[in-house]
């Protein structure tokens, strides 16, 4: 089956660190940019992160730029979302996305559309 | 920053009607537009992409034009699994990747 499934969620107290991952199956992974985008509660989405499907360029919105990295395993077909210095406001659920761009050639292609959605993990940043 | 503003926030309709959904965005923009459907307590599905492209599996009652500051998403003929909320998605060459306040698609 193709899917992507995420993983990481967690309770993290404001400052602190967490990793998410997402794991993708059922498809030629290396060959897909694979993004990050958020949803605060009763919210609507927002773009967080993307990789391309070498891993070579990363993406990241102004909003998480220096806090959060992205980066990918292809070889376990996963990829990672390392954030830090967490705020409330980066309280929400977290969907990695597979871009729509099958990237043949390897050279880091993506169009920035998202035609396969994991099921999300939730973050909550509190104390 | 370009800015994306996505009409109506609420739109109430019966099943069978035809309803448009429109995103602006601030300046002229290249077409790179993509509209999704998330239902609640899911995770937002690819309707249509590059303005007008149907994605892989959706009906064919979904369409989406324009261009430069104006596209719409076209629902005819509404059925009942079509009342969710709707985004529009503005990727620009920078990369930029914006989405609409959303949609909601309510039964009347």
């Amino acid at each position: 089956e193709v899917q992507l499934l995420e993983s990481g969620e967690g309770l993290v107290q404001p400052g602190g660190s967490l990793r998410l991952t997402c794991a993708g199956s059922g498809f030629s992974f290396s060959n897909y940019g694979i993004h990050w985008v958020r949803q605060a509660p009763g919210k609507g989405l927002e773009y967080v992160s993307g990789i391309s499907g070498d891993g070579v360029s990363t993406y990241h919105a102004d909003s998480v730029k220096g806090r959060f990295i992205i980066s990918r395993d292809n070889y376990r077909k996963t990829v990672f979302l390392q954030m830090g210095s967490l705020r409330a406001e980066d309280t929400a659920v977290y969907f990695c996305a597979r871009d729509n761009y099958y990237d043949g050639s390897g050279q880091g292609g993506m169009n920035w559309y998202f035609d396969l959605w994991g099921r999300g993990t939730q973050v909550t940043v509190s104390s | 920053d370009i800015q994306l503003t996505q009409s109506p926030a609420f739109l109430s309709a019966s099943v069978g009607d035809r309803v448009t959904i429109t995103c602006r965005a601030s300046r002229v923009v290249s077409g790179d537009l993509a509209w999704y459907q998330q239902k609640p307590g899911k995770a937002p599905s690819l309707l249509i992409y590059s303005a007008s492209t149907l994605e892989s599996g959706v009906p064919s009652r979904f369409s989406g034009s324009g261009s430069g500051t104006e596209f719409t998403l076209t629902i005819s003929n509404l059925q009942p699994e079509d009342f969710a909320t709707y985004y529009c998605q503005l990727v620009n060459r920078y990369p930029q990747c914006t989405f609409g306040q959303g949609t909601k698609l309510e039964i009347k």
